[in-house]
């Protein structure tokens, strides 16, 4: 399967814990990008990355949250001190960009995350 | 600011009918869309897509309108296939609509 791949697919932590995720985008594609879903919600942009470059970043995000891509190959996503607002799904996705072209996004299947 | 707005959360047609999801912009400057498809469990996939250079983009039975002077583009399902329900969300660029839950019924 060469789609994008996320681990864990879920994760149960306890208020105030680390929770690191891991995204594998598909390896020609030089756009990465991670969002949060809630219930009854669309994807809500976090941050972006052009190659290992990290090109924006949600003004909503938390200073808990910090994303890397050190490689540009797959990036991470950690939140420090988790609270129970930040449950959610976390999609990450995966495109080719160049220039003006537009394209569509690859999503992964979501990374689950339960606070409790 | 939320600046793609899907102001149904659901919709459900009978097999065989026309689907119509809606969109909302509050961008001009915006150039670009997609409809992404999205099922349970799964992450969202393309659905189509319509430059701002046209009014209409056509694929088999999917069909996307663009009213720039509006703000409004809509989403046609024709026919209608059970196989289609899903959520499906509007989009521009990073930006996602909340979603419209479409049921189609047998």
């Amino acid at each position: 399967d060469t789609g994008v791949s996320q681990d864990p697919r879920h994760k149960i932590t306890k208020r105030g814990q680390n929770v690191t995720f891991r995204c594998d985008p598909i390896s020609e594609h030089n756009r990465l990008y991670w969002y949060r879903q809630t219930l009854g919600q669309g994807p809500e942009f976090l941050t972006y990355f052009q190659n290992e470059a990290q090109l924006e970043k949600s003004r909503l995000l938390s200073d808990r949250f910090s994303a890397e891509r050190p490689k540009g190959s797959f990036s991470t996503l950690e939140i420090q001190r988790t609270e129970q607002g930040d449950s959610a799904m976390y999609l990450c996705a995966s495109r080719w960009s160049s220039g003006g072209v537009h394209n569509e996004q690859f999503f992964g299947p979501g990374t689950r995350l339960t606070v409790l | 600011d939320q600046q793609v707005k899907q102001n149904s959360p659901s919709l459900s047609v009978q097999e065989g009918r026309i689907s119509i999801l809606n969109c909302d912009y509050t961008n001009s400057m915006f150039d670009y869309f997609l409809w992404y498809k999205k099922y349970p469990a799964e992450g969202p996939t393309f659905l189509i897509s319509i430059s701002s250079i046209k009014d209409k983009n056509e694929d088999g039975r999917f069909t996307v309108f663009l009213n720039k002077s509006a703000k409004h583009l809509s989403l046609h399902i024709v026919p209608s296939q059970p196989g289609d329900s899903a959520v499906y969300f509007c989009a521009n660029d990073m930006r996602f609509g909340a979603g419209t839950r479409l049921t189609v019924k047998p």
